[in-house]
């Protein structure tokens, strides 16, 4: 069955230093992989996705992640950490139905991040 | 473009009651998700609607229900509530369209049910 396991509960970092977040997954075939964010009290919000092509994804905020086949991985980074990047971040990765239509994310259990000023 | 809505926003009920939720999707996206998030199981699909039919479905019991109306909004029902269906429930909306495997989905901001 697919899974989702982000092994770090909690991290907290000081601004302005570099930031990766984990994300492990298992999955039979090419994985459609993702990463939001959730602020308190809000909904989540796409910050990038992979699903093909160059394995290292840019998305907004200036976060990057990087698709590793080999690891099973498609961990989180940002260089510099701004206070406003204090949030709650999720991994996912979706299940094609037959259709091939993705609509099911399975999704890990979030990593929350504290940024010190 | 507004976002996707989600009304309530908040909600308390008790057990054995049963409650509807209700989201509206971007104008044009004809999918509606709805996830479940707990502290204690994170993120759980419910149940995936598209142009009025249940695409996808998750693992919940049959008290969860949902529908889809021709606007694409869509409702879910949890009916004879427990007190762990007390969560956050939230809602996604995407084009959904064939061949849009790849489309993004979409979050509301949720509704925040408690079940006392």
């Amino acid at each position: 069955a697919q899974s989702v396991t982000q092994p770090d509960i909690h991290i907290t970092v000081s601004e302005g230093a570099s930031l990766e977040l984990r994300c492990n997954y298992s999955y039979g075939a090419t994985p459609y992989l993702f990463w939001y964010v959730q602020s308190p009290g809000q909904g989540l919000q796409l910050l990038l996705k992979y699903f093909s092509g160059d394995t290292l994804v840019q998305g907004i905020k200036g976060f990057e992640a990087e698709f590793k086949r080999s690891q099973s991985s498609f961990n989180l980074r940002k260089p510099s950490v701004h206070w406003s990047d204090a949030a709650e971040y999720f991994c996912a990765v979706g299940q094609d139905n037959n259709a091939g239509n993705n609509r099911k994310l399975i999704w890990g259990l979030g990593t929350s991040l504290a940024v010190n000023p | 473009k507004a976002g996707v809505t989600q009304t309530p926003r908040y909600l308390i009920k008790t057990r054995g009651q049963q409650v509807t939720l209700s989201c509206s999707p971007i104008s044009g996206h004809r999918s509606v998700s709805w996830y479940q998030q707990t502290p204690g199981q994170g993120l759980q699909f419910l149940f995936e609607y598209f142009s009025e039919t249940q695409r996808n479905k998750g693992n919940f019991p049959g008290r969860f229900s949902g529908r889809q109306f021709s606007n694409s909004r869509s409702e879910m029902n949890v009916s004879t509530l427990e007190l762990g269906d007390s969560a956050l429930y939230l809602c996604a909306s995407s084009w959904g369209g064939t061949g849009s495997g790849t489309d993004t989905q979409y979050f509301g901001p949720g509704t925040r049910l408690t079940v006392l």
